[in-house]
């Protein structure tokens, strides 16, 4: 069945400090895969976005992600975390319908 | 910017209340969704549709309905509300693969 996973359910880093949020995919193909993030109580925005190509996507606010079709996975990183990064995190992926399925998201606290 | 507006930010309705959420979209999208999200559950889908008067159930559609008679608006029917749909609900609609845009959310809390 397809789906998305998301192993971490909260992880705290200081800020400053570099981000890596896990993301693995269980697809037949090559899937499309997104991140989303969702500040309290707001809907989702958009963070990046992988369909092909170039496997190393870049995203808004400063966030990138790699796809590893050998670990499938699709891990979002940030090289210097903000306070403001405080946040859920989603992971989405679609085996090419129009549906996503979304992982059970990542809380990300930041200490000063 | 693509833009999804539900109409109600905060909703507090009574047990047993026929509900509507509605929810609209400003760029042509085929494609709209209603799901719900609850802490460690993630969001679930409830209904989707690709065209009007289409639709199509979602992994929880027990206890809700929907209606697209335009292309642009996507409401959710709750007929008979009850406390275990006390929720966040979210809209969203996208074109073709492209990726999902959200709407706010209506946060309904059901007595």
């Amino acid at each position: 069945a397809q789906s998305v996973t998301q192993p971490d359910i909260h992880i705290t880093v200081s800020e400053g400090a570099s981000l890596e949020l896990r993301c693995n995919y269980s697809y037949g193909a090559t899937p499309y895969l997104f991140w989303y993030v969702q500040s309290p109580g707001q809907g989702l925005q958009l963070l990046l976005k992988y369909f092909s190509g170039d496997t190393l996507v870049q995203g808004i606010k400063g966030f990138e992600a790699e796809f590893k079709r050998s670990q499938s996975s699709f891990n979002l990183r940030k090289p210097s975390v903000h306070w403001s990064d405080a946040a859920e995190y989603f992971c989405a992926g679609s085996g090419g319908a129009n549906n996503l399925f979304f992982g059970t998201g990542t809380r990300l606290t930041v200490i000063p | 910017d693509v833009k999804v507006t539900q109409s109600s930010r905060y909703l507090v309705k009574r047990t047993g209340e026929k509900v509507f959420l509605e929810c609209v979209q400003d760029m042509d999208h085929e494609n709209m969704f209603w799901y719900r999200q609850d802490p460690g559950l993630g969001l679930r889908l409830i209904y989707f549709s690709y065209d009007v008067k289409m639709k199509e159930k979602g992994d929880i559609p027990e206890g809700y309905s929907v209606s697209r008679e335009k292309k642009e608006r996507f409401s959710l029917i709750l007929e008979s509300a009850s406390t275990n749909q006390t929720s966040m609900y979210l809209c969203a609609s996208s074109f073709r693969t492209d990726g999902y845009t959200f709407g706010s959310g209506t946060r309904l809390t059901v007595v």
